[in-house]
């Protein structure tokens, strides 16, 4: 059974540009989430679906961060005009709705801006 | 809201010693929250060590222990004799289920084990 899927693993992007980071959950997960990890913040919550549907991204940088789940086994963050600030490890994860289920995520996408 | 607070920064320990890595938590919207500790490996994923769902329970793994004490709302993570493969980054996390269930991490605690 493979784990949360998360590509690429790593990306160097330039000033401005447009950065796309893309999760597929573990098969039969209704619930997958988003986070960047930083070593001055640790994990940051940045959105949450649920069965596709977008239910919090109160994490979310709103003017040039954006995500989708466009179907059950596919998410995308994307970053616009990317910034040296957004440079981060972005961790996808997901599980199963309910009480006491456990989060499984991703090995992460390293973005680093220049 | 609700959220944790633990040990942040960097410990270092040597190996064979004990170790205990606080946290404590803040669950506004939910009286007795799931409570966990994650751990990241050099080179590998953030991945689970233990959980613990019920208030005044013990959760254990790789020797590692936490118990869910909902006077003290903490959660701390001990080990008797730590080894230098214990060294990694530690979260504490709680998750909440009003509505839709969140989880909400601390800042991570850096483990390093001097042998």
């Amino acid at each position: 059974n493979a784990g949360v899927i998360q590509t690429p693993r790593h990306k160097v992007t330039g000033k401005g540009q447009e950065a796309t980071l893309w999760c597929e959950p573990i098969s039969g997960h209704s619930a997958v989430f988003w986070y960047r990890q930083t070593i001055v913040q640790g994990l940051e919550f940045l959105t949450y679906f649920r069965n596709q549907a977008p239910i919090d991204d109160s994490g979310m940088p709103k003017e040039r961060f954006s995500a989708q789940m466009p179907n059950q086994s596919h998410s995308t963050l994307k970053i616009q005009s990317t910034q040296p600030q957004d440079s981060a490890v972005y961790l996808c994860a997901s599980s199963l709705e309910g009480w006491g289920n456990t989060l499984y995520f991703g090995e992460g996408s390293r973005l680093i801006v220049v | 809201g609700d959220s944790v607070t633990q040990t942040e920064g960097q410990v270092t320990v040597s190996e064979s010693k004990s170790l205990i890595i606080n946290c404590t938590y803040s669950a506004t919207s939910i009286a007795y929250p799931n409570l966990f500790w994650y751990v990241r490996y050099p080179g590998e994923g953030l991945q689970l060590l233990l959980k613990v769902i019920t208030a005044g329970q013990k959760g254990s793994s790789r020797g590692f222990e936490a118990t869910y004490n909902k006077e003290t709302t903490s959660f701390h993570l001990q080990k008797a004799s730590v080894q230098e493969s214990d060294s990694a980054v530690y979260y504490c996390a709680l998750s909440s289920n009003t509505g839709y269930q969140n989880f909400y991490f601390g800042k991570g605690t850096s483990l390093t084990v001097i042998p």
